[in-house]
Formats: C-alpha cells, sequence, structure tokens
C-alpha cells in the first residue's frame, strides 16, 4: 500500500534561518510521483512541485529547493532565510503513475516569527 | 492553466438538511474528480473519486448513501451531504486530474468548501 510519512506535525523557526520539511513515502509501484503542497490559513492548496520517479535531480525554485533520494524513499524540502509569509501547514504527496489518486501526508505545520 | 471553481466556499446548514457541494473545470474537461475531506489540523483523507458518466468509486468507511457523487458531465461534479450531522462538519475539496502538455499527470484544486452543521 502507498503511504506517505511527514514526521514534523510543527516546526518553528525565526524569520531568515533556513528549514527542511522532512517527506519519506512507502510504495510497490516503479513509476509513481512525488508533490509538495502549501496550505496557507486560507485552505486553499497551492501547487508547488511534481516529480516522477524516475528524475533524482534535486531542483531549486528561489528559496526553495527539493531533495530527492529513491535510496531513501524521501523527498524533503528545504526553504532557505524563511519569510513570515511561509508560514502554512506542507504537504507532501504521492501518486501511482496512472494518475491514480493522490496520497497525502499528514502534513507540517510552518510557523515563521518575525 | 487548468481552473477548478467549487462553490459554496462557507456552509452553515441545520442538522439533518442535505448540503450541495459544486465543483466546475473551467477551462477543461475533468473526466476524473477526487473529493477530500480535511477536519482541523489533520491531513486531506479521500473520500471518493468518480469519473464522468459513471459511479463514483468510494474509500473505505465512506458511506455512499451519506455523501452522494454526481459526475454526469465532462465540466461539474457534486457532492451532496444528506442528512447532514454536526460531525460532518469539515472542509471538503474537491480535485482533478489534468494531463499536462508533458504528459504527465497533475492535479488541481478546488479552493473547498467549509461546512459547519449546527
Amino acid at each position: 500500500a502507498q503511504k506517505v510519512t511527514q514526521a514534523q506535525t510543527e516546526i518553528s523557526v525565526v524569520e531568515k534561518e533556513d528549514v527542511t520539511l522532512d517527506c519519506v513515502y512507502e510504495t510497490r509501484d516503479t513509476t509513481y510521483y512525488l508533490f509538495w503542497y502549501k496550505q496557507p490559513p486560507s485552505g486553499e492548496l497551492v501547487f508547488l512541485i511534481r516529480r516522477n520517479s524516475f528524475d533524482e535531480q534535486n531542483e531549486i525554485s528561489g528559496r526553495y529547493s527539493w531533495n530527492f533520494q529513491k535510496s531513501t524513499s524521501s523527498f524533503n524540502f528545504t526553504i532557505t532565510a524563511s519569510q513570515v509569509v511561509d508560514s502554512a501547514v506542507y504537504f507532501c504527496a504521492l501518486s501511482e503513475a496512472g494518475g491514480g489518486k493522490l496520497i497525502f501526508g499528514q502534513g507540517t505545520e510552518l510557523s515563521v516569527k518575525p | 492553466g487548468a481552473v477548478v471553481s467549487q462553490h459554496p466556499s462557507r456552509v452553515i446548514c441545520k442538522s439533518g438538511t442535505s448540503v450541495k457541494i459544486e465543483c466546475r473545470s473551467l477551462d477543461f474537461q475533468a473526466t476524473t474528480m477526487f473529493w477530500y475531506r480535511q477536519f482541523p489540523k489533520q491531513s486531506l483523507m479521500l473520500m471518493a473519486t468518480s469519473n464522468e458518466g459513471s459511479k463514483a468509486t468510494y474509500e473505505q468507511g465512506v458511506e455512499k448513501d451519506k455523501f452522494l457523487i454526481n459526475h454526469a458531465s465532462l465540466t461539474l461534479s457534486t457532492l451532496t451531504v444528506t442528512s447532514a450531522h454536526p460531525e460532518d462538519s469539515s472542509f471538503y475539496i474537491c480535485s482533478a486530474r489534468v494531463r499536462s502538455d508533458r504528459g504527465p499527470y497533475g492535479y488541481t484544486f478546488g479552493s473547498g468548501t467549509r461546512l459547519t452543521v449546527v
């Protein structure tokens, strides 16, 4: 069965600190997709990144970076120089290659204090 | 890009009444729609998957007679919470599967409906 684990329930940092959100997944599929979403207090999910299982290149987008390690089944997300606007709940998710349902992790609530 | 419009954003209803939530795909055809429920401080839990023109597939533990899903067209899927009770109060989110230009699937989400049953 597919499963996504985000062990960090809550993280609190001070502005400008770097923070890494962990994500570990389980799947028997050889082809799959991993996602990260941001959920601000408004509730709407904001798409951050999609990564397929064959692409282990790390990705950087501005202050955001992602580290995908298939050997450890992890897809961690780092925010560099965090800002108050980064405060939100972040979800890691997994889907099968055929576009099936998304399985979400428990979410990590990030609080960035000024 | 692919946009899903979800309405209403908030609804308060009396216990025992039914509530309908609509999700419309505005600029694409949504052959598959997913419905999620999220309780406070919890993750999104998939309730059901619906394909246009066929019956929805419900996840284990979700009462199909209570949460009626209709996906009669490629642009509209609805979730009706029948005989709502306070324990049904939650945040409901729909999601459509979309095919990107580069082939792999993506998902676009509605803005969610916060249901409060009093």
